[in-house]
């Protein structure tokens, strides 16, 4: 691995169903964020943790959450997901929250 | 207001042009400044960062102007693969801990033969 890996690539889901999304760094990043980027409104910081075993909720954390068991996995889980979170989800990492950020290649999911 | 501002585009420009691309921002606690690069589905990729001074990398020229609280971006000599949306980011530390970094939504660049 090199960098940051996400899974799945892209994904088709229910409503209702619960899903979780993979993320994967190997830069011995302490800082992680996940966004989700949908047309005409940018990224939107979702959760983040600037260390592991700690996380916080970002600009828009509701129906989503995530843990971070250790520094190189962050995992974001939908409970029970709806509609309106269809969207490309980033997940990201950096060496401090003041540095620059690297992203995942991002996970396209449509929930029907 | 949104935190950071930036025209939309697109931008369309003949190869070889140059091409400027404004980004403001409305926090003045706002401590770093990058450039990002965002090609068609895929993910951002750092382009540069901002530093008061001013920095240059080959074709890539960016300002930031604190008092105006505005950064600026810079291409020379464009080229094809230059085509791409570019995001203003800002990043800041916030009471109690932490920081955040916000994105702008992208100014479009196309780059035509």
């Amino acid at each position: 691995i090199a960098g940051i890996t996400q899974a799945p690539t892209s994904q088709i889901l229910a409503a209702g169903r619960r899903m979780t999304l993979r993320c994967t760094q190997d830069m011995r990043h302490n800082a992680m964020y996940w966004y989700r980027q949908d047309l005409g409104l940018g990224l939107r910081l979702i959760h983040y943790s600037n260390t592991a075993g700690t996380t916080g909720k970002g600009e828009v954390p509701d129906g989503y959450s995530v843990s971070r068991a250790n520094t190189d996995d962050f995992p974001l889980t939908l409970a029970s997901a709806v509609p309106s979170q269809t969207s490309v989800y980033f997940c990201a990492s950096s060496d401090s929250p003041r540095d620059e950020q690297f992203f995942g290649p991002g996970t396209r999911l449509t929930v029907l | 207001r949104k935190e950071v501002e930036q025209d939309p585009g697109p931008f369309n420009v003949p190869e070889g042009a140059t091409v400027a691309f404004n980004c403001t921002y409305s926090n003045s606690a706002s401590q770093s400044f990058f450039w990002y690069r965002q090609d068609c589905r895929k993910e951002p990729k750092l382009l540069m960062s901002v530093y008061s001074s001013g920095n240059e990398d080959g074709r890539f020229t960016a300002q930031l102007n604190r008092a105006s609280q505005y950064i600026s971006l810079l291409i020379r000599d464009s080229k094809l693969s230059d085509s791409a949306t570019y995001l203003c980011v800002v990043n800041r530390s916030l009471t109690g801990g932490g920081n955040k970094l916000t994105f702008g939504t992208g100014t479009q660049l196309k780059v035509e033969l």
